[in-house]
């Protein structure tokens, strides 16, 4: 009943390597984001979407990709994972205006 | 980009008060407000818009004053239950909100 769902929940993985992870809603909300969060900074953005096919840089996307190809899936990679990407990632869903609901995070950690 | 929050921490006992604070540099649309606790997601408590318009739990109370880009979090007769970080996110004219580094609430018995 969450409406939204991040897979998978704990990933470690090695330096070098891509890594997805994906979020999956069934809300048909617009909006979707990838956060990472770190202790200190507070939660920083990724990436987000604004519809099927329409995304764009957040204030961390270097070494970042995504795709919606469906409203109800957005999937992060990391297209070769570094040590300093250990954190943990949460997506979120939103309508305009309205307040975020948050997955409840993937930990990874890069090793 | 990201909003200044303050205090970063503060220490309360049941049934006192305490306000977080929330700025921008930028002009802002509107305010969210956040509680996270440890090892969980983070969940929305209210959102303030340009004009006045807010949303969100009956038992929070908060204020934007749109002119200095501001926002506070009010909480009241503290419980147990309060505990936790809080966050604000900032939104200027486009989609996407940029959170503050939080303030930890600690609320003892």
């Amino acid at each position: 009943d969450a409406g939204i769902t991040q897979s998978p929940r704990h990933k470690v993985t090695e330096t070098g390597t891509p890594v997805t992870l994906r979020c999956h809603q069934t809300e048909n909300h617009r909006y979707m984001y990838w956060y990472r969060q770190d202790p200190g900074h507070g939660l920083r953005l990724i990436h987000y979407s604004y519809g099927v096919k329409d995304t764009d840089k957040g204030e961390v996307s270097d070494g970042y990709s995504v795709s919606r190809s469906k409203t109800e899936d957005f999937l992060l990679t990391l297209e070769s994972a570094t040590s300093s990407q250990t954190s943990v990632y949460f997506c979120a869903i939103s309508e305009r205006r309205e307040g975020y609901t948050f997955g409840s995070g993937t930990r990874l950690t890069v090793v | 980009q990201q909003p200044v929050q303050s205090p970063q921490a503060v220490i309360l006992r049941e049934g006192e008060d305490a306000v977080i604070n929330c700025s921008s540099s930028k002009a802002l649309y509107s305010v969210h407000w956040y509680r996270q606790k440890h090892g969980e997601a983070p969940v929305f408590l209210m959102i303030l818009l340009k004009g006045g318009e807010q949303k969100g739990h009956e038992k929070i109370s908060a204020s934007f004053n749109e002119k200095k880009q501001q926002s506070s979090l009010y909480l009241t007769a503290s419980q147990l239950s309060y505990s936790g970080t809080y966050f604000c996110g900032t939104e200027r004219d486009d989609y996407k909100l940029s959170f503050g580094a939080g303030t930890t609430v600690t609320v003892r018995a």
